[in-house]
């Protein structure tokens, strides 16, 4: 039972460059969105998906494309990295899209813009 | 906006304190829930709280939610080394958006 899989686990990439971060689910799971962690300032939500073809923006989502084509996929693109960019990000995914799910997280994403 | 802080923001205890954290929200909550992230790792779910004024144990682990659903508080007792890690609140932003506390950091020293 794999859960939720994030790749890569770490990743460097240039100004400018662009980048697809991947996110897989095995669990069936309806509800699924994309987190990054930067220091003291906790997990802040960058998109999210209720469902196959549906997406939403989150708090901070400047800078991050996703689309959700299947159940299982959430894929998160950077069209043109930025060094404010670098950060920890992680995918996660619910049973249902009501508030009152559990969150399961990948193993995150360690990207560094140089 | 919506905001939820926890303070404190870093605590090291000698292993056999205890330790508390506390998260406040600017708005009323439906629900909180409370996850741990050991160092390097990913946040993992510990519990959910619903009711007004609720109390749920797991071991050495205390979790209150209070009274007018705006604030909560996680409290280990004995710490132990196994308790490091970075503890979040988390709790509804919306239809569909979950918003996580600033978490709090704790070290435990043996």
């Amino acid at each position: 039972n794999a859960g939720v899989t994030q790749t890569p686990k770490f990743q460097v990439l240039k100004t400018g460059q662009s980048m697809t971060l991947q996110c897989a689910q095995d669990m069936n799971h309806e509800y699924m969105s994309w987190y990054r962690q930067d220091p003291g300032m906790g997990l802040r939500l960058i998109h999210y998906s209720v469902g196959a073809g549906i997406t939403d923006q989150g708090e901070v989502p400047n800078g991050y494309n996703v689309s959700r084509s299947t159940t299982e996929d959430f894929p998160l693109r950077l069209l043109s990295a930025a060094p404010s960019q670098t950060s920890v990000y992680f995918c996660a995914s619910s049973r249902r899209t009501d508030s009152n799910q559990p969150q399961h997280f990948g193993d995150g994403t360690r990207l560094s813009i140089l | 906006g919506q905001q939820v802080m926890q303070i404190p923001q870093y605590q090291h205890v000698q292993e056999g304190e205890d330790f508390t954290t506390y998260c406040n929200s600017s708005t009323t909550l439906s629900n909180i829930q409370w996850y741990k992230q050991r160092p390097g790792g990913h946040p993992v779910f510990l519990i959910q709280l619903v009711k007004s004024g609720e109390v749920k144990k797991q071991k050495r682990l205390t979790f209150q939610f209070g009274e007018a659903k705006k604030n909560s508080s996680l409290h280990i007792t004995a710490t132990q080394t196994t308790d490091v890690g970075t503890y979040f609140c988390a709790g509804p932003a919306g239809t569909y958006k979950y918003i996580f506390g600033t978490g709090t950091r704790l070290k435990v020293l043996a």
